[in-house]
């Protein structure tokens, strides 16, 4: 069975700030996403990131694919109120759609 | 990019009804798809898996005869928790597949409130 691990489960800072979610799995994944989600709201596609290695930018937000393509990070840079939410990393191996527990992030103000 | 709708967003109802969730590919079609379940505050929790016009795949744990999954058009997948008990409270969310690879789409969700 794949696992997709997450860590920190929580995670509490002040706006300006820089962070970095972790996503660790002892299993290789084809693909990797990584989601956001607001309370009452369903997840929202942030990125995919497929070759091992690869490095994606979205505005302060830094995706990375490790090179065996078993584990990514999520990197914000100055960190605001509106990054608040649920991240969700979720692996493609096979056919299958495997997600981690989520890092709670809270930025406050 | 790829929309999925899904219907309606919050309901409320008493114990011992059936209540149906929907979930549409409005721009795409749907080869797979899938329904989870979330706690407050905790990671989304695979349900099943529906693939069009055929039975779908339940987790270990989830009552197929609690959960009917109904996936009959490529647009389309019903949810209906039947005789709803205030334990089946949740959120629910399906997620979309059009079969070339990589990517999920999410509805919205449905809180459930079972009274």
């Amino acid at each position: 069975t794949q696992l997709l691990e997450q860590s920190p489960q929580f995670l509490s800072i002040q706006e300006g700030e820089n962070l970095t979610v972790y996503c660790n799995s002892s299993s290789v994944f084809s693909s990797l996403q990584w989601y956001r989600q607001e309370p009452g709201e369903g997840p929202v596609l942030l990125v995919t990131v497929v070759t091992g290695g690869e490095v994606k930018k979205l505005k302060r937000l830094t995706f990375q694919f490790g090179d065996a393509r078993k584990d990514s990070s999520l990197h914000i840079t100055a960190a605001q109120p509106g990054d608040t939410g649920l991240y969700l990393c979720a692996g493609m191996g096979g056919q299958n759609f495997v997600f981690g527990p989520g890092t709670r992030l809270s930025v406050l103000p | 990019g790829a929309v999925v709708s899904q219907h309606p967003s919050w309901v409320i109802c008493k114990s011992g009804t059936s209540v149906k969730i929907e979930c549409r590919s409005l721009d795409f079609q749907a080869t797979t798809m899938f329904w989870y379940r979330q706690f407050p505050k905790q990671s989304l929790m695979l349900m099943a898996t529906s693939n069009e016009g055929s039975k779908a795949t339940y987790e270990q744990g989830v009552e197929k005869d609690k959960f009917l999954i109904n996936h009959a058009s490529l647009t389309l997948s019903t949810l209906t928790v039947t005789s709803a008990h205030p334990e089946d409270s949740s959120f629910y969310i399906c997620s979309a597949t059009n079969g070339q690879g990589e990517k999920l789409f999410f509805g919205s969700g449905t809180q459930l409130s079972v009274l």
